[in-house]
């Protein structure tokens, strides 16, 4: 089972918006609405920032959304601030055999 | 909000078992339970080890599936996680995590434990 394909690096000025790609297959991304992203600052645990494609946790800010076309899910963080640079992981259940496969990771800076 | 600490050895000979264990406060394991570990060697990307569910399982990373038993003591309200036949490339932080039992996500994740195998 491969992972999840994100670009390595994604970049943006303070208020501007940055958007991240995670391409599956039929198999995870594209069979199940279960893609969940995470924030993961360094040294720290990652924190999930959506889940169920589009989902905001309770605290999470309405800065970020998520979407989902075919094979392909979207994280989306609109009017950047400082403390989201970060790394950015995506992650798909896959079905019974596999339940989960993370994303290769993004980093985010932001200029 | 859950809170998982995972606790365990710094460091492991190879060809030894890495036993961690994930201690749940402010919740009880015993109900609706479903929790996880991942994995992130150092520097790279985040990995998913395997996962207990209240309505089935263990499910385990095919590709670690032979090393793997993931259990859970409801006396203790803990989880743990054994791998078997360390080598070098398991060396990694490793985190435990509730998990959303239905649609799949990790809802609250620990600080994350680094193990080292080394000799």
């Amino acid at each position: 089972q491969s992972a999840l394909t994100q670009p390595p690096s994604a970049s943006g000025s303070p208020g501007q918006s940055v958007t991240i790609s995670c391409t599956g297959t039929s198999s995870d991304v594209g069979g199940y609405n279960y893609v969940s992203w995470y924030q993961q600052h360094p040294g720290k645990a990652p924190k999930v920032m959506i889940y169920e494609v589009s989902k905001r946790p309770s605290g999470v800010p309405d800065r970020f959304s998520g979407s989902k076309s075919g094979n392909t899910a979207s994280l989306t963080v609109s009017g950047l601030q400082a403390e989201d640079e970060a790394d950015y992981y995506c992650t798909s259940y896959a079905g019974s055999n596999s339940l989960y496969v993370f994303g290769t990771g993004t980093k985010v800076t932001v200029l | 909000q859950v809170q998982v600490q995972e606790s365990g050895p710094g460091l492991v000979k190879p060809s030894e078992t890495l036993s961690l264990t994930c201690s749940v406060s402010d919740y009880s394991i015993s109900s609706d339970f479903c929790w996880g570990w991942i994995r992130q060697p150092p520097g790279k990307g985040l990995e998913w080890i395997g996962s207990v569910f209240h309505s089935g399982g263990p499910y385990y990373n095919p590709s670690l599936k032979s090393r793997v038993t993931i259990s859970v003591d409801t006396s203790k309200n803990q989880f743990s996680l054994k791998l078997t036949s360390v080598t070098a490339a398991d060396t990694a932080v490793y985190y435990c995590a509730r998990e959303g039992c239905i649609s799949y996500w990790f809802e609250s994740w620990g600080q994350g434990t680094l193990v080292s195998v080394s000799s």
